[in-house]
């Protein structure tokens, strides 16, 4: 059964560095998002992604935030200069169309912000 | 605004027996889905159940069924004959076009 793959599993990092998280979306899918999960806290919306554009981004999403999908297979959310409140569990997902179509999650990358 | 609520932050159930996990949502919009979806120790969220607002039949995938109370924005989620297997935190979330809105999760135990 096709998944949603992230990588790494785990990335730490020292404060005011770049991070590039990588995700690789099922194959058919046309919609690609990012949400985070700070530890003990729900998970939450940050960008959605479709036709190499964003369609949708939530208040957390601000300019640090970049996404881009640099080739056929592959979506990056890229973090400018990290913050000690960047750290958290983030979550790519992808689904077939919107609204109606389940989305599907990978198992998340672990960033730890030093 | 989109909210989800789980007013349940740990549950436990005996090994074969049934647990029911709350969840009520608010939305204004007239069209939606609601998801159940568990997320083991490995961190990997896993769709378990998924419900159309427009249809009335509430949803069953095997041991899982949920109780869609479309009125009372409520959509809780029964476990029958509980598994080892089922241990998780269990997430509710409603999608009304571009996102998903969360609850902050039920932590399920169940117990051998």
């Amino acid at each position: 059964e096709p998944e949603v793959t992230q990588t790494p599993s785990h990335q730490v990092t020292q404060m005011g560095q770049e991070v590039i998280l990588r995700c690789v979306p099922i194959s058919n899918h046309l919609y690609f998002y990012w949400y985070r999960q700070i530890l003990g806290q729900k998970v939450e919306f940050l960008v959605s992604f479709y036709n190499n554009e964003i369609s949708e981004k939530s208040e957390i999403f601000d300019d640090q935030f970049s996404v881009e999908r640099p080739d056929g297979s592959n979506f990056t959310l890229k973090i400018r200069s990290t913050k000690l409140e960047d750290s958290a569990m983030y979550f790519c997902a992808s689904s077939q169309e919107l609204a109606a179509d389940t989305q599907y999650f990978g198992p998340g990358t672990r960033l730890t912000v030093l | 605004a989109q909210t989800v609520t789980q007013s349940q932050p740990e549950m436990s159930v005996q090994e074969a027996e049934t647990v029911t996990l709350s969840c009520t949502y608010d939305t204004s919009e007239s069209n939606y889905y609601l998801f159940w979806y568990k997320q083991p120790p490995s961190r990997q969220m896993i769709l378990v159940i998924r419900q159309e607002a427009y249809k009335q039949q509430n949803a069953t995938e095997n041991r899982f069924s949920v109780n869609f109370q479309k009125a009372a924005k409520s959509f809780s989620l029964k476990i029958s004959d509980s598994q080892l297997g089922d241990t998780a935190m269990y997430f509710c979330a409603l999608n009304t076009g571009n996102q998903f809105y969360f609850g902050t999760g039920t932590s399920l135990t169940v117990i051998p």
